[in-house]
Parts: structure tokens; sequence; C-alpha cells
């Protein structure tokens, strides 16, 4: 069982509809990450929050907004999604922002956009 | 030329086998280095994290940095079917956030 607990593990939503994925770590950690990943590709990055500030959004469209309301939840809000948006949203944590601590995976949450 | 090439196989082993997995670079800054492990259907698993130069053991696993040739490996001893994923590298510098090669797919048969 992994450290890190993403919530729904599935997600089949319709392009108008709004809904939330969430992530919530137990490890006081401070660095959560939001991650896209298509079938048989490496993880890409979306959002790194440090100390629950956001600190790096990859251009990513403004369908997918995130928020960390304290420094173990992390979500990020859906709206207006493309089918192309259909992939595993993985979170991460780690003990601090930056390369020079791990970080950890949650399981994800697959999307599937109708 | 991508920043992390890594062979996306699928590599087939037989059980019991050494295991070698590879990944390049091309940026000679990155000095932080890891391997992750993933399950079909499942998030990456942090397998070995490594600073710089040298070799780390852990179990069944070693981890090795070579800067001077831009390459770092994964070995893996005895394996078992259970060693079946796909493995990423992923290495960073100061400033900067990781970025993971695409992948090797592993297949090691009882």
């Amino acid at each position: 069982d992994t450290e890190v607990t993403q919530t729904p593990k599935h997600l089949v939503m319709g392009m108008t509809n709004k809904k939330s994925l969430k992530c919530e770590q137990h490890m006081g950690h401070r660095a959560m990450y939001w991650y896209k990943q298509k079938a048989k590709k490496p993880p890409e990055l979306m959002f790194v929050y440090s100390y629950e500030k956001l600190s790096i959004n990859e251009s990513v469209p403004s369908r997918f907004s995130p928020e960390c309301p304290n420094s173990s939840l992390l979500n990020l809000h859906l709206h207006a999604l493309q089918p192309e948006d259909s992939a595993l949203y993985l979170c991460a944590s780690s003990q601090m922002g930056g390369p020079a601590q791990p970080q950890h995976f949650g399981d994800g949450t697959r999307l599937s956009i109708l | 030329q991508k920043e992390v090439e890594q062979d996306p196989g699928p590599l087939s082993v037989p059980e019991g086998a050494i295991v070698s997995l590879n990944c390049t670079y091309s940026n000679s800054a990155f000095q932080y280095f890891m391997w992750y492990r993933q399950y079909s259907r499942k998030g990456p698993e942090l397998l070995m994290y490594t600073y710089s130069s040298g070799n780390k053991e852990d179990g069944r696993f070693t981890a090795q940095v070579d800067k001077s040739s831009k390459y770092i490996s994964l070995f893996i001893r005895d394996s078992q079917p259970s060693d079946s994923a796909t493995y990423l590298c992923a290495m960073s510098r100061y400033g900067q956030n990781f970025v993971f090669g695409p992948g090797t797919r592993l297949s090691v048969l009882p």
C-alpha cells in the first residue's frame, strides 16, 4: 500500500461535467505534485505545491484547477475536459520541494472523458 | 536528442537472471537520480535514490551512476516473475523537477 492516497480510483465524466480528484498524504511532506500519465508514456508534471503555495504550473490548460487546502491535501478540479485529457492522474509528495528529496507517488485516478 | 533516453523494451529474461536496465542522459548538470518500478494500473514505486556518482545497493537491487559517461544503471539479481513491470529512471539538477525516461518494460518468465 502506498502512503499517498488518491480518490477516486476511476472516474468517467462527460465533457460538460465538473469533478474533483483528491490526494492525501500523512508523511509530513511539504511538497505535493500532480502528474498526468498517458499509456506507455512516463509521467508529465502538471503542478507543484511547496508549503501549500503553487510554485510550478507547467502551462496546464485552465480546465485543470489545482488546490492545496492544507499540507496533507491536494485537489485537482476538473471542468469542461476534452477526450484527450483521458489519462492516469498521479499525485506525488516529497519532504520538501526540489530534487534533493525523492518523490513518492499514489496509485492514481484513471480518468475517462466521454 | 531527448534529455533522457531509455530502451523501451520489452526485455524478457528467465527467472533467476541478472537484469541490467540503463538510461543515458545529455545534461551533465544532473545530480540526483531515481529508479521507479511501475506495475500495470499502479503508480510508480520508488526503488532507488542516489546523489552524484557511485553505487548503491538495496537487497537484490543495485543502482550505479557514471556521471563521466552520463549513464545510469539498475541491476536486479535473482530476478523473479514479480519483478515484471515497467522501470522508469528519473533525474534532476538543483532547481529543476525530475525528468523521466520513457521506461523499460521488463518481463521475467517463470
